[in-house]
């Protein structure tokens, strides 16, 4: 079956950093996309990858390693606003969305 | 788990013909669905949302006599493009709210998304 697992909670502390990482097994991999989601409002795009390796993007950045079926999204300077969940979500074969279930990030003062 | 389905996973259709994208919520019961599309961009708009029983919301811009969506159960949706033209062409999405007490209620599951080309 298709699977995509990331944790569901995690706690970090304001100004430091925290790494969300996302397993997958699918049939085939057409990308992986990583959405922010603020609790009663739509997700929003954080990034997308589809080659091996590290994308950056300002305080946040997201890493991809194919062979592994793994991902993380790593976030920088933590502010309270990034309070949010962060959704994994993996493009198969098909162009059909197999999503995670999200990670609820708490951040503390 | 909760799982989301949507049908068709992609669809072929001619111009000006009308298209019905079903979302069913498999093993729960949903108080609340919304429909999403996906730009090129990767960003998911969000179109409408819809309660049960009720007329569905719509976000400003999208035209509700276009996008017609009816949420007839507490486990299915579905989203009809009328009148579909070339521009309709997107990916389009579909989440659930659970219904059941505590944080889980406020979690949306999301369906694997459903491929339009109007041509």
């Amino acid at each position: 079956g298709q699977n995509i697992d990331q944790p569901t909670e995690m706690t970090a502390t304001e100004g430091a950093i925290v790494q969300i990482n996302c397993t997958y097994q699918t049939s085939g991999f057409n990308g992986l996309f990583w959405y922010q989601q603020h609790a009663g409002e739509a997700p929003t795009f954080l990034s997308y990858n589809v080659l091996d390796g590290l994308e950056e993007k300002g305080r946040f950045s997201s890493f991809l390693s194919r062979s592994k079926g793994y991902s993380y999204l790593l976030l920088k300077e933590l502010q309270m606003k990034d309070s949010a969940s962060y959704l994994c979500a993996v493009m198969d074969s098909n162009y059909q969305l197999i999503w995670g279930a999200g990670t609820k990030l708490i951040i503390k003062p | 788990g909760a799982v989301v389905s949507q049908h068709p996973s992609r669809v072929i259709c001619k111009s000006g013909t009308s298209v019905k994208i079903e979302c069913r919520s498999l093993d729960f019961q949903a108080t609340t669905m919304f429909w999403y599309r996906q730009f090129p961009k990767k960003s998911l708009m969000l179109m409408a949302t819809s309660n049960e029983g009720s007329k569905a919301t719509y976000e400003q811009g999208v035209e509700k006599d276009k996008f017609l969506i009816n949420h007839a159960s507490l486990t299915l949706s579905t989203l009809t493009v009328t009148s579909a033209h070339p521009e309709d062409s997107s990916f389009y999405i579909c989440s659930a709210k659970r219904l059941a007490g505590g944080e889980l209620q406020e979690t949306q599951y999301f369906g694997p998304g459903t491929r339009l080309l109007v041509l």
